[in-house]
């Protein structure tokens, strides 16, 4: 059965930082890995995807990256502001199983002023 | 493009009563999904539907059902509401859920209290 895991559960940096969210995953066999940004009290808003065969993408001050072999994903955030506080989630979508996804519990970050 | 709607956003029930909750995506997307998220559970997957006509269990099916009305639209019924059943409810969406060139948007999510 697929695990997410991402450490750490929570982080906290001043303003301005760049800082970096690790997700792993224990099985490599995926179509693709997703990065989720969610609000107290929202539902997951998309940040980005990288899909089986790629190995970053980017937008804007994100960066995530994809080693499918080693069961690592990690999203680079740059120049940390207070509005990127929030909770990221990465997901998995599997290739062995109907291509349902599996989610981590999430990094709660917060960015302070 | 409204993307994902829900409905309704809170709901309150009394233990034994039922209720639907409602979704409609916009976007044409084939599969939709539907889950729970609890604190130190995550995000757990109820039911889907990969495609119109067909619904599949997920991983904590138990005390719910679900219907896939038409291509836009599929809803989860709770039969006999129970206290572990108190969870938020979100509904997810994509073109094709076996192409890896697709991403999953969701709902904003119906937070449901069983007392």
């Amino acid at each position: 059965k697929q695990e997410v895991t991402q450490i750490p559960a929570a982080l906290s940096v001043p303003e301005g930082e760049n800082l970096v969210l690790n997700c792993s995953f224990t099985d490599s066999a995926i179509y693709n890995l997703q990065w989720f940004r969610q609000d107290p009290g929202k539902g997951l808003t998309s940040l980005l995807l990288i899909q089986s065969s790629q190995r970053e993408q980017t937008s804007g001050r994100l960066n995530a990256s994809l080693d499918k072999s080693s069961g690592r994903s990690t999203l680079y955030i740059a120049a940390s502001q207070p509005g990127d506080s929030a909770t990221y989630l990465c997901a998995v979508r599997e290739s062995t199983n109907a291509g349902k996804s599996t989610f981590g519990d999430g990094t709660t970050l917060t960015v302070k002023p | 493009n409204a993307g994902v709607t829900q409905t309704p956003k809170f709901q309150v029930l009394k233990t034994g009563q039922s209720m639907t909750l409602q979704c409609a995506q916009d976007m044409n997307h084939n599969s939709m999904y539907w889950y729970r998220q609890d604190p130190g559970m995550g995000l757990r997957l109820i039911y889907y539907s990969a495609s119109e006509g067909t619904t599949d269990k997920g991983e904590v099916p138990n005390g719910y059902n679900v219907s896939r009305l038409n291509k836009r639209e599929f809803s989860l019924r709770l039969e006999s509401a129970a206290p572990s059943q108190t969870s938020v409810y979100f509904c997810a969406s994509t073109q094709n859920e076996r192409d890896s060139s697709y991403e999953q948007y969701f709902g904003p999510g119906t937070r449901l209290t069983v007392t």
